[in-house]
C-alpha cells in the first residue's frame, strides 16, 4: 500500500493527558499538511510542511499543539493537557508538485486518527 | 480562496447518473477548481481537478462553465459505494498550499 498511513486509527485519552499521531506519507511526496475535522465540518487546516520546515501554522494550533517532520519525512502531531473540545479527527494529507496540465499540488488524504477526550 | 456554494444533499438512482453542481462565482483565473469525497468516517478522496477545460478520469468528469463561476461533477453510473459527502474546493496552486473546505453535498444513492 503506498497511500498515506496514519497511527493509531483510534485514541482514547482523559482529559489532562498528553498524545501523540504519526503520519506517513506517500514516499515521493514532499509536502504533508494536518487537518482536523470535528462532527457535521469538513477538514479544517492546522498545518503544512514542506520538507522538513513548517511553513504555515493555522489559528487553531494552540499552544498546546505542535507538529514536526523531522527528516522530511514522517511527521507527528502532539497535543499536550487534552481538553474535550479537542476530540475530533485528525488527517494527514501528503503531495508533491508536479506538472500536470499547469502546475499542480494534489493532496491525498490518509484515514485520520480519531481522538475521544473523555 | 474564492467560497463555494453547493446543495447540501442530493439522492441519486443506483445506475443512473449523479450531477453535482457547485458554484464557484468570485473564482480567480489562477483558482483550480478540485472535488473531493469523503465516506463515512474515512478521509477525504481525491476525485478530479480543472482549471477551465472540461476533465474526465476514471472516477468521474467534471464540466466547468465557460465563465468559470460554477461546475458540475458527473458521476456516470452511481453505485451504492458512491454514497459520501462530496466537496467542491477551489484554489490556486501557487503560493496557498492549503484547501479550504465546506459542509459539502451529502449525496445518497438510492437502491
Amino acid at each position: 500500500d503506498t497511500g498515506v498511513s496514519q497511527d493509531p486509527r483510534h485514541k482514547i485519552t482523559k482529559r489532562g493527558q498528553n498524545v501523540t499521531f504519526r503520519c506517513d506519507p506517500i514516499s515521493e511526496h514532499n509536502r504533508l499538511y494536518w487537518y482536523r475535522q470535528t462532527l457535521g465540518q469538513g477538514p479544517e487546516f492546522l498545518t503544512y510542511f514542506q520538507n522538513e520546515a513548517q511553513l504555515e501554522k493555522s489559528r487553531l494550533l494552540s499552544d498546546r499543539f505542535s507538529a514536526e517532520r523531522p527528516k522530511g519525512s514522517f511527521s507527528t502531531l502532539e497535543i499536550q493537557r487534552t481538553e474535550q473540545g479537542d476530540s475530533a479527527m485528525y488527517l494527514c494529507a501528503s503531495s508533491s508538485r508536479r506538472l500536470q496540465r499547469g502546475y499542480t499540488d494534489t493532496q491525498y488524504f490518509g484515514p485520520g486518527t480519531r481522538l475521544t477526550v473523555l | 480562496d474564492a467560497k463555494t456554494t453547493q446543495p447540501p444533499s442530493m439522492d441519486c438512482a443506483e445506475g443512473r447518473a449523479a450531477n453535482l453542481p457547485c458554484n464557484h462565482s468570485t473564482i480567480s483565473g489562477n483558482e483550480y477548481v478540485y472535488w473531493y469525497r469523503q465516506i463515512h468516517s474515512q478521509g477525504p478522496q481525491y476525485i478530479i481537478h480543472g482549471l477551465k477545460n472540461n476533465e474526465t478520469n476514471e472516477m468521474a468528469s467534471l464540466i466547468i462553465t465557460e465563465d468559470r463561476k460554477s461546475s458540475t461533477l458527473i458521476l456516470p453510473h452511481a453505485t451504492l459505494r458512491d454514497t459520501a459527502v462530496y466537496y467542491c474546493i477551489v484554489r490556486v496552486n501557487f503560493g496557498n498550499e492549503k484547501l479550504t473546505f465546506g459542509t459539502g453535498t451529502r449525496l445518497t444513492i438510492i437502491p
